[in-house]
């Protein structure tokens, strides 16, 4: 069965400071993982998704994450954090006809 | 090209009264999943339906709730005799195959049980 853990429900950084989400993977095939943002009272916006291509995969508002096979990590990182980045973030991994979302990392960015 | 559209955004309802949820998948699309998510969790995985059919629902609560998605019109998500633990984010999404296929979210109903 495949699953993904966040570790971490909350993480606060400075505005200009390294953001770093981290997310887990258990899967028995090659997975296919996304990471989703979700703002207060709205729908999840897809940020990025790794595909088994580029193990560095590029996403939207300057996110990136890194597929390491041998660490089962899928990590979501953005070099300096603004304040429109607060928000929950979710981590995803495909299966069998359904997406099983990790349980979130609510970041807080201080001014 | 709209995305998913879901209606209503927000519901309320009287413990006891029955909800009916809408989701419209994205033009194209014949696969659709419903997702909850309940306060400060991730969303779980609830019923996956193609056109007419049911195919997995496995995550469904084995009673008051219900989905379908018929051959014309949007599918709906229905919970009767709604209680408080009902109260939740619930999201569709969609997808034009499967299970090879992304899933694209819409912007879900809150529904609130009073």
């Amino acid at each position: 069965a495949q699953s993904v853990t966040q570790l971490g429900s909350h993480v606060s950084v400075s505005e200009g400071a390294l953001v770093l989400l981290r997310c887990n993977y258990s899967s028995s095939v090659p997975p296919y993982l996304f990471w989703y943002v979700q703002y207060p009272n709205q729908g999840l916006q897809l940020l990025l998704k790794y595909t088994s291509a580029a193990t560095l995969v590029k996403g939207i508002n300057g996110f990136e994450a890194e597929f390491k096979k041998s660490e089962t990590s899928f990590h979501l990182t953005k070099p300096s954090a603004h304040m429109s980045d607060a928000a929950e973030y979710f981590c995803a991994v495909r299966g069998t006809y359904k997406y099983i979302f990790g349980t979130g990392t609510r970041l807080k960015v201080l001014a | 090209n709209a995305g998913v559209m879901q209606n209503p955004r927000h519901l309320v309802r009287r413990r006891g009264q029955e909800a009916r949820l809408r989701c419209s998948p994205m033009k194209g699309h014949s696969h659709v999943y419903w997702y909850r998510q309940l306060p400060e969790e991730g969303l779980k995985f609830m019923v996956y339906l193609q056109k007419e059919n049911i195919i997995d629902e496995s995550g469904m609560p084995k009673e008051r709730f219900s989905a379908e998605f018929p051959k014309e019109g949007p599918s709906i998500l229905r919970i009767q005799q709604v209680v408080r633990g009902d109260s939740a984010a619930y999201f569709c999404a969609s997808s034009p195959g499967s299970p090879d296929y992304e899933q694209y979210f819409g912007p879900g109903t809150r529904l609130t049980v009073t």
